[in-house]
Protein backbone atom coordinates (compact mmCIF):
# COMPACT_ATOMS: atom_id res chain seq x y z
CA UNK A 1 0.00 0.00 0.00
CA UNK A 2 1.69 3.34 -1.07
CA UNK A 3 1.48 5.71 1.97
CA UNK A 4 2.94 9.29 2.32
CA UNK A 5 3.50 11.20 5.26
CA UNK A 6 4.52 14.87 5.27
CA UNK A 7 6.13 16.58 9.02
CA UNK A 8 8.05 19.85 10.02
CA UNK A 9 4.92 21.85 9.23
CA UNK A 10 4.96 24.68 12.05
CA UNK A 11 4.32 28.31 12.93
CA UNK A 12 7.07 30.87 11.27
CA UNK A 13 7.47 34.38 11.71
CA UNK A 14 7.38 36.21 7.59
CA UNK A 15 10.94 36.24 6.23
CA UNK A 16 11.68 32.56 8.52
CA UNK A 17 12.56 29.18 6.81
CA UNK A 18 11.15 26.09 7.47
CA UNK A 19 11.90 22.35 5.61
CA UNK A 20 9.05 19.99 4.80
CA UNK A 21 9.80 16.03 4.66
CA UNK A 22 7.28 13.66 3.27
CA UNK A 23 8.13 9.62 4.24
CA UNK A 24 7.26 7.31 1.26
CA UNK A 25 6.60 3.52 1.50
CA UNK A 26 4.78 0.82 -0.63
CA UNK A 27 6.11 1.58 -3.82
CA UNK A 28 9.85 1.94 -5.37
CA UNK A 29 10.18 5.76 -4.55
CA UNK A 30 13.00 6.50 -7.29
CA UNK A 31 10.94 4.88 -10.19
CA UNK A 32 8.11 8.29 -9.61
CA UNK A 33 8.09 11.45 -9.94
CA UNK A 34 6.81 13.52 -6.98
CA UNK A 35 5.08 17.10 -6.06
CA UNK A 36 4.26 19.07 -3.17
CA UNK A 37 0.55 21.04 -3.90
CA UNK A 38 -0.96 23.61 -1.05
CA UNK A 39 -4.26 24.19 -0.05
CA UNK A 40 -4.26 27.96 1.46
CA UNK A 41 -7.14 28.60 4.23
CA UNK A 42 -10.25 28.43 2.06
CA UNK A 43 -8.86 28.26 -0.95
CA UNK A 44 -8.30 25.54 -3.63
CA UNK A 45 -5.38 23.19 -4.48
CA UNK A 46 -2.10 24.80 -5.68
CA UNK A 47 0.45 23.08 -7.38
CA UNK A 48 3.79 24.13 -5.68
CA UNK A 49 6.83 22.04 -7.01
CA UNK A 50 7.77 18.70 -8.87
CA UNK A 51 10.99 16.50 -9.19
CA UNK A 52 11.41 13.52 -11.41
CA UNK A 53 12.09 10.26 -9.89
CA UNK A 54 15.97 10.98 -10.79
CA UNK A 55 15.86 14.50 -9.83
CA UNK A 56 17.57 15.75 -12.91
CA UNK A 57 14.26 17.67 -13.75
CA UNK A 58 12.50 20.19 -11.18
CA UNK A 59 9.81 23.20 -11.59
CA UNK A 60 8.54 25.30 -9.38
CA UNK A 61 5.20 27.51 -9.55
CA UNK A 62 6.00 31.03 -10.30
CA UNK A 63 4.53 32.16 -6.63
CA UNK A 64 7.33 30.24 -4.96
CA UNK A 65 9.97 30.08 -7.93
CA UNK A 66 13.54 31.59 -6.43
CA UNK A 67 12.47 31.09 -2.50
CA UNK A 68 11.95 27.53 -2.00
CA UNK A 69 13.68 24.59 -3.12
CA UNK A 70 12.58 20.74 -4.02
CA UNK A 71 15.01 18.19 -3.32
CA UNK A 72 14.76 14.08 -2.37
CA UNK A 73 16.87 11.21 -1.04
CA UNK A 74 15.85 8.39 -2.99
CA UNK A 75 17.88 6.10 -0.28
CA UNK A 76 15.28 7.32 2.37
CA UNK A 77 12.63 7.17 0.34
CA UNK A 78 11.83 11.06 1.10
CA UNK A 79 10.93 13.76 -0.67
CA UNK A 80 11.88 17.52 0.89
CA UNK A 81 10.83 20.98 0.52
CA UNK A 82 12.69 24.12 1.68
CA UNK A 83 11.33 27.25 1.86
CA UNK A 84 13.16 30.25 2.26
CA UNK A 85 11.62 33.80 2.45
CA UNK A 86 8.27 33.11 3.52
CA UNK A 87 5.25 34.85 3.50
CA UNK A 88 1.73 34.90 4.98
CA UNK A 89 0.29 34.06 1.80
CA UNK A 90 2.61 30.79 1.88
CA UNK A 91 0.29 29.79 4.77
CA UNK A 92 -1.46 26.73 3.76
CA UNK A 93 -1.82 22.94 4.39
CA UNK A 94 1.21 21.39 2.22
CA UNK A 95 0.82 17.56 0.72
CA UNK A 96 3.30 15.66 -1.15
CA UNK A 97 1.45 14.27 -3.70
CA UNK A 98 3.22 11.40 -6.13
CA UNK A 99 2.24 11.06 -10.11
CA UNK A 100 0.52 8.21 -11.64
CA UNK A 101 1.42 7.14 -14.86
CA UNK A 102 0.59 10.64 -16.11
CA UNK A 103 0.63 14.09 -14.39
CA UNK A 104 -2.30 13.59 -12.33
CA UNK A 105 -1.85 12.91 -8.76
CA UNK A 106 -2.43 9.15 -7.72
CA UNK A 107 -1.34 9.56 -4.03
CA UNK A 108 -1.36 12.20 -1.49
CA UNK A 109 -0.33 12.09 2.11
CA UNK A 110 -2.34 13.92 4.97
CA UNK A 111 -0.82 17.13 4.79
CA UNK A 112 1.07 18.86 7.11
CA UNK A 113 0.60 23.09 8.24
CA UNK A 114 2.36 25.61 7.80
CA UNK A 115 1.34 28.96 9.35
CA UNK A 116 3.27 32.12 8.81
CA UNK A 117 2.38 34.75 11.08
CA UNK A 118 4.21 37.13 13.16
CA UNK B 1 -2.37 29.94 -16.67
CA UNK B 2 -4.95 27.29 -17.69
CA UNK B 3 -7.82 28.17 -15.67
CA UNK B 4 -10.29 25.71 -14.27
CA UNK B 5 -13.38 26.61 -13.34
CA UNK B 6 -16.13 24.35 -11.31
CA UNK B 7 -19.80 24.86 -10.25
CA UNK B 8 -21.77 24.89 -8.49
CA UNK B 9 -19.31 25.85 -4.94
CA UNK B 10 -21.95 24.12 -2.91
CA UNK B 11 -24.36 21.69 -3.81
CA UNK B 12 -26.96 20.50 -1.44
CA UNK B 13 -28.18 17.11 -2.27
CA UNK B 14 -30.16 14.31 -0.34
CA UNK B 15 -28.82 10.87 0.21
CA UNK B 16 -29.54 8.66 -2.86
CA UNK B 17 -30.18 11.54 -5.16
CA UNK B 18 -27.89 12.35 -8.32
CA UNK B 19 -25.34 14.80 -8.01
CA UNK B 20 -23.48 16.48 -11.24
CA UNK B 21 -20.72 18.56 -10.78
CA UNK B 22 -19.29 20.92 -13.68
CA UNK B 23 -15.66 21.39 -14.77
CA UNK B 24 -14.71 24.03 -17.00
CA UNK B 25 -11.21 25.06 -18.57
CA UNK B 26 -10.16 28.03 -20.09
CA UNK B 27 -8.95 26.54 -23.35
CA UNK B 28 -9.16 22.91 -24.50
CA UNK B 29 -7.17 20.33 -22.21
CA UNK B 30 -8.37 17.57 -24.54
CA UNK B 31 -9.19 14.71 -21.95
CA UNK B 32 -6.47 15.26 -19.68
CA UNK B 33 -8.65 15.94 -16.78
CA UNK B 34 -9.00 14.40 -12.93
CA UNK B 35 -11.23 14.17 -10.50
CA UNK B 36 -10.46 14.14 -6.78
CA UNK B 37 -12.22 13.79 -3.51
CA UNK B 38 -11.03 15.29 -0.34
CA UNK B 39 -12.72 15.19 3.05
CA UNK B 40 -11.54 17.48 6.01
CA UNK B 41 -8.31 16.30 7.41
CA UNK B 42 -7.80 13.46 5.08
CA UNK B 43 -4.84 12.86 2.03
CA UNK B 44 -7.53 14.23 -1.35
CA UNK B 45 -8.02 10.93 -3.13
CA UNK B 46 -8.26 10.42 -7.03
CA UNK B 47 -11.20 9.44 -8.09
CA UNK B 48 -10.66 10.10 -12.14
CA UNK B 49 -8.37 10.34 -14.77
CA UNK B 50 -8.52 11.02 -18.55
CA UNK B 51 -11.90 12.35 -17.70
CA UNK B 52 -13.81 9.35 -17.74
CA UNK B 53 -11.66 6.43 -16.26
CA UNK B 54 -11.94 5.72 -13.13
CA UNK B 55 -9.35 5.29 -10.49
CA UNK B 56 -8.73 1.82 -8.74
CA UNK B 57 -10.53 1.49 -5.83
CA UNK B 58 -13.85 4.15 -7.35
CA UNK B 59 -17.02 3.01 -7.23
CA UNK B 60 -19.07 2.61 -10.07
CA UNK B 61 -21.52 4.78 -8.76
CA UNK B 62 -19.37 7.68 -10.23
CA UNK B 63 -18.67 8.43 -13.86
CA UNK B 64 -16.92 11.02 -15.41
CA UNK B 65 -17.50 12.67 -18.93
CA UNK B 66 -16.33 15.90 -21.09
CA UNK B 67 -13.46 16.53 -23.27
CA UNK B 68 -11.82 20.02 -24.46
CA UNK B 69 -13.20 22.33 -22.07
CA UNK B 70 -16.35 20.91 -20.39
CA UNK B 71 -15.93 18.25 -17.85
CA UNK B 72 -18.41 16.95 -15.65
CA UNK B 73 -18.41 14.42 -12.64
CA UNK B 74 -21.96 12.63 -11.98
CA UNK B 75 -22.27 10.41 -8.48
CA UNK B 76 -25.63 8.53 -9.39
CA UNK B 77 -26.73 7.76 -6.00
CA UNK B 78 -24.88 9.74 -3.27
CA UNK B 79 -23.98 7.73 -0.42
CA UNK B 80 -22.95 8.74 3.29
CA UNK B 81 -19.46 8.85 2.45
CA UNK B 82 -19.55 10.84 -0.79
CA UNK B 83 -20.52 14.27 1.16
CA UNK B 84 -16.97 16.14 0.43
CA UNK B 85 -15.21 18.43 -1.53
CA UNK B 86 -14.74 17.40 -5.37
CA UNK B 87 -12.15 19.39 -6.93
CA UNK B 88 -11.06 19.19 -10.67
CA UNK B 89 -7.32 18.91 -12.16
CA UNK B 90 -6.18 19.47 -16.18
CA UNK B 91 -2.99 17.86 -16.80
CA UNK B 92 -2.85 19.27 -20.56
CA UNK B 93 -0.08 21.57 -19.57
CA UNK B 94 2.76 20.90 -18.93
CA UNK B 95 4.75 21.77 -15.98
CA UNK B 96 1.53 23.73 -14.73
CA UNK B 97 -1.21 21.75 -13.50
CA UNK B 98 -4.23 23.47 -11.77
CA UNK B 99 -7.15 22.93 -10.27
CA UNK B 100 -10.71 24.56 -10.02
CA UNK B 101 -11.67 26.04 -6.54
CA UNK B 102 -13.97 22.65 -5.90
CA UNK B 103 -17.53 21.66 -5.40
CA UNK B 104 -18.75 21.20 -1.63
CA UNK B 105 -21.24 18.56 -1.83
CA UNK B 106 -23.43 18.73 1.97
CA UNK B 107 -25.84 16.77 2.90
CA UNK B 108 -30.07 18.86 1.78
Amino acid sequence: EVQLLESGGDLVQPGGTLRLSCAASGFTFSRYEMNWVRQAPGKGLEWVSYMSGSGSAIFYADSVKGRFTISRDNAKNSLYLQMDSLRAEDTAVYYCAKFGDLPYFDHWGPGTLVAVSS
Amino acid sequence: EMVMTQSPATLSVSPGERATLSCRASQSVSTKLAWYQHKPGQAPRLLMYGASTRATGTPARFSGSGSGTEFTLTISSLQSEDFAVYFCQQYYRWPSWTFGQGTKVEVK
